[in-house]
């Protein structure tokens, strides 16, 4: 069965600072796809990034950065300069198909970001 | 705007009574799903439905039912068979049920049990 496992339940941070959230998952198929999704307050899940599991390129957009390391199983993602609005909580996600061609989404158990002014 | 609706977005029941949380959605997506959010546990997936007329139970889903007669519409029943159903709910939708496909997430509902 597959697992996220997000190790930091809270993080705060003074404004401005890099903030690193880490992501590790387990997965026996060859190929699936990890996200991460972002949850302010409002409570609705906001899409950030997708990669399959054979893009192990490192990805940037703008203060957003994602390291995809699959020899470590880990899909982390670093804030640059954080701001206040960065406080949320954010969810990594592994992605697969069942038999039958479903798709299950595994989420981790969220890391909530605080982010201080 | 294309989106996903989620009403009411509280909710309180009695205990022993089913109360039914609606989802809609109007971005032509085939997949829907519903999850659940409990502090410290992530979401957890309760049923998902590929197309009309079809839906497959998730992780937890017991306690729960689902239909989908319209491609638009996945409305979840919370029946009185669900012990601790005080929680968040979140509906999402995709393109198809395919792991490339990013999920699209509606408000959710916070129900709550007296």
């Amino acid at each position: 069965a597959q697992k996220v496992t997000q190790a930091q339940t809270e993080i705060s941070v003074v404004e401005k600072e890099d903030v690193t959230l880490d992501c590790v998952y387990e997965t026996r198929d060859t190929t699936y796809y990890l996200f991460w999704y972002k949850q302010p307050p409002s409570g609705e899940l906001v899409f950030l990034i997708r990669r399959n599991s054979f893009d192990e390129q490192n990805e940037i957009s703008g203060r957003y950065s994602w390291n995809f390391q699959k020899s470590t199983s880990s899909f982390n993602f670093t804030i640059t300069a954080s701001q206040v609005v960065d406080s949320a909580v954010y969810f990594c996600a592994l992605s697969e198909v069942l038999s039958g061609g479903y798709q299950k989404v595994t989420f981790g158990t969220g890391t909530k970001l605080q982010v201080i002014p | 705007d294309g989106g996903i609706t989620q009403s009411p977005k509280y909710l309180f029941r009695k205990e022993g009574q089913n109360v039914t949380l609606s989802c809609e959605q109007n971005l032509n997506h085939d997949a829907m799903y519903w999850y659940r959010q409990d502090p410290g546990q992530g979401l957890r997936l309760i049923y998902y439905s590929q197309i009309v007329n079809d839906f497959q139970k998730g992780d937890i889903a017991e306690g729960y039912s689902v239909s989908r007669e319209k491609k638009e519409s996945f409305p979840l029943t919370v029946t009185s068979a669900q012990k601790n159903p005080t929680a968040f709910y979140l509906c999402a939708s995709s393109k198809q049920g395919q792991a490339v496909n990013e999920q699209f997430f509606g408000p959710g509902t916070r129900l709550t049990v007296l």
